[in-house]
């Protein structure tokens, strides 16, 4: 099993619509879990941070379930301008060291 | 919020040669620095870490006699590619933690490799 897997899409959905994605670790000890936006050649930036059940911020929420061992993101009133790669990122807890999963990518069309 | 400035942006050099990328953090201190790597379509992937003073620790299969890493002081980190070939051509990355800002990534470098 990979350490973090993502569904890589593509999620093609119209302006305004409900999105979620979700992503699952391997490691039960991970204690914290980010959401990191990239876009096209550019660096990811990061989006949310989760430490413990969830966090809301305006259109975007992400929920962690510990039994289940996955993150969702969930984006409410989807923008074109919220197309991207959405990267799922899992410290491991030795050395602070980031794992990637491989993204999933949303195309946000009018 | 805590900035790393990455340089170059982009780099086009011949098969042969050797490229330094330089990763600076601007407003905080970064004992480790992590460098990663991503080619076209796929994720990033960790090389190595790179601490404050001593060497860098390399993931499984990649080369450190290839990819230098230097850190010598508290705000910068360099990578050398040397002797490039095109199958290095990648966009390379480095990113620190930044205390309360997370992780915070460079702009990133894209090696062209001809």
């Amino acid at each position: 099993r990979k350490e973090v897997e993502q569904d890589p899409g593509p999620f093609n959905v119209p302006e305004g619509a409900t999105v979620a994605f979700n992503c699952t670790y391997s490691n039960s000890a991970s204690q914290s879990f980010f959401w990191y936006r990239q876009d096209c050649r550019k660096e990811p930036k990061l989006l949310m941070s989760v430490y413990s059940s969830g966090n809301e911020d305006g259109r975007f929420t992400a929920q962690l379930n510990r039994a289940s061992q996955y993150i969702s993101l969930l984006i409410r009133d989807s923008k074109l301008s919220d197309s991207a790669t959405y990267l799922c990122v899992v410290p491991m807890e030795y050395g602070n060291k980031l794992v990637f999963g491989a993204g999933t990518i949303l195309r946000v069309k009018s | 919020g805590a900035v790393v400035s990455q340089h170059p942006s982009w780099v086009i050099c011949k098969s042969g040669t050797s490229v330094k990328i330089e990763c600076r953090s601007l407003d905080f201190q970064a004992t480790t620095m992590f460098w990663y790597r991503q080619f076209p379509k796929q994720s990033l992937m960790l090389m190595a870490t790179s601490n404050e003073g001593s060497k860098a620790t390399y993931e499984q299969g990649v080369e450190k006699d290839k990819f230098l890493i230097n850190h010598a002081s508290l705000t910068l980190s360099t990578l050398t590619v040397t002797s490039a070939h095109p199958e290095d051509s990648s966009f390379y990355i480095c990113s620190a933690s930044a205390g309360v800002y997370g992780y915070t990534f460079g702009s990133g470098t894209r090696l062209t490799v001809v």
